[in-house]
């Protein structure tokens, strides 16, 4: 299994809700990240867990809490969203957090939309 | 100043025909450095990795070449088709244990057209 699993494909939530990605690997990556991806740009770095301890957090803001319940999953839990937190979030992971990791491999991505 | 810039932004070309697109960099040493295709909400999927010593490196119709001396990377698409269509972004990879970021380009959206 070569891939990285993101669930759901598509999320549409309102500002008072809470919702929960999914992201899930099973080729033994100890580092794992959150990008978030607006339209017609590069991805941006939200959070990094290494060895399912978070590692780097990009400063964003505390409606986006990371958790890591083991190795092989990733979840990202939303409360209280902005309709401009509305983009593409992708999950990726790599066998460690050198940024220079051959292994790196992303997810398909979950297009959320706060309405 | 972006530490990767990609040119064009955009490219619309014929089925059939070939491409390049442009990435120079200014990010050196590195450990390596990627093109990505991203079709439209979907996640990036990788499509050539090289190291810094590397020149080219293929995969099917695609294949990336780097010239360390000029910080430029490019990506030769062939023989295009329809499925073409999408972003390409390229990656730089910091050298190894230096950074756990890696930098992307803005992208290049590609339009192939029957």
């Amino acid at each position: 299994d070569t891939e990285v699993t993101q669930t759901p494909k598509h999320l549409v939530m309102g500002m008072t809700n809470k919702k929960s990605l999914k992201c899930e690997q099973h080729m033994g990556h100890r580092a794992m990240y959150w990008y978030k991806q607006k339209a017609k740009k590069p991805p941006e770095l939200m959070f990094v867990y290494s060895y399912e301890k978070l590692s780097i957090n990009e400063s964003v803001p505390s409606r986006f809490s990371p958790e890591c319940p083991n190795s092989s999953l990733l979840n990202l839990h939303l409360h209280a969203l902005q309709p401009e937190d509305s983009a593409l979030y992708l999950c990726a992971s790599s066998p460690n957090r050198a940024g220079a990791n051959y292994g790196y491999t992303f997810g398909s991505g979950t297009r959320l939309t706060v309405v | 100043k972006n530490q990767v810039e990609q040119s064009p932004q955009s490219l619309i070309i014929l089925e059939g025909k070939n491409c390049t697109l442009q990435c120079n960099y200014t990010v050196s040493p590195f450990s390596n450095l990627r093109w990505y295709k991203q079709d439209t909400g979907r996640g990036p999927v990788s499509l050539t990795i090289m190291t810094f010593s590397e020149n080219t490196k293929s995969n099917g119709r695609y294949t990336a070449t780097l010239d360390a001396d000029t910080k430029q990377s490019s990506l030769h698409i062939t023989a295009s088709q329809l499925s073409d269509s999408a972003s390409y972004i390229c990656v730089v990879s910091p050298p190894m244990d230096s950074s756990y970021k890696l930098i992307f380009g803005s992208g290049t959206r590609l339009l192939v057209r029957p």
